[in-house]
């Protein structure tokens, strides 16, 4: 059975304080990974999609990298701004995304 | 352009009366998703369209959510005889084609509260 796992649940950084989300899948037949940023009360945002292992993509402070088992999302030097819950899917055999629960980050000035 | 719309925005009803949901695509977008979203919870797959036709339906809880998609254009998720624990966010998306290559574009959600 497909399972995404996104850890931690939440993350509070200070202003400045690099860190990473872990988003760790087990699927079968990988067609690509996709990270999305929700800020509350809207869709998901797309960030990002990986597709095979070693693959990686940079956008402002946030970089994507890939692994055949989990993918991190690294922050840079995050600012307020980007405080909001970003979530990992998955798009195996079917044409839908998988989700996991989502990492709720805030940074705090 | 114009991304992904949805309405209404917020919908409070009483339990087992039906509702409506709608999603407009971008413009162009061949493939539809309907997703469901519960407090703390992942997003869930719904049912999946490519033009008319909904391929993959194996998210629909029940026999009490139907979904259709008219001039390849706009979809239409109906729920019927609503329950409590049908309150979440009903999001839509679209991509160009379907492929695993395409991005899915979400619209802002329906928030759908069931008393």
């Amino acid at each position: 059975e497909d399972q995404v796992t996104q850890s931690p649940e939440a993350l509070r950084l200070q202003e400045g304080e690099s860190s990473s989300l872990n988003c760790s899948y087990t699927v079968s037949g990988l067609r690509g990974l996709f990270w999305y940023r929700q800020d509350p009360g809207k869709g998901p945002e797309f960030l990002f999609t990986l597709y095979s292992a070693g693959e990686e993509k940079e956008k402002e402070r946030l970089k994507a990298t890939l692994t055949k088992k989990e993918s991190f999302l690294h922050i840079t030097a995050p600012k307020p701004e980007d405080s909001a819950t970003y979530l990992c899917a998955v798009q195996a055999g079917a044409n839908n995304l998988f989700f996991g629960t989502g990492t709720r980050l805030t940074v705090i000035p | 352009g114009a991304g992904v719309s949805q309405s209404p925005s917020n919908k409070v009803t009483e339990k087992g009366k039906d509702v409506e949901l709608r999603c407009d695509p971008i413009s162009g977008h061949t493939a539809l998703y309907w997703y469901r979203q519960r407090l703390g919870q992942g997003l869930e797959f719904l049912i999946y369209f490519q033009g008319n036709s909904a391929p993959d339906k194996s998210g629909l809880p029940s026999d009490r959510f139907s979904a259709e998609r008219t001039g390849e254009s706009v979809s239409t998720l109906t729920i019927q005889r609503t329950q409590q624990e049908d309150s979440a966010v009903y999001l839509c998306a679209s991509s160009l084609a379907g492929r695993h290559t395409d991005t899915q574009y979400f619209g802002p959600g329906t928030r759908l509260t069931v008393l």
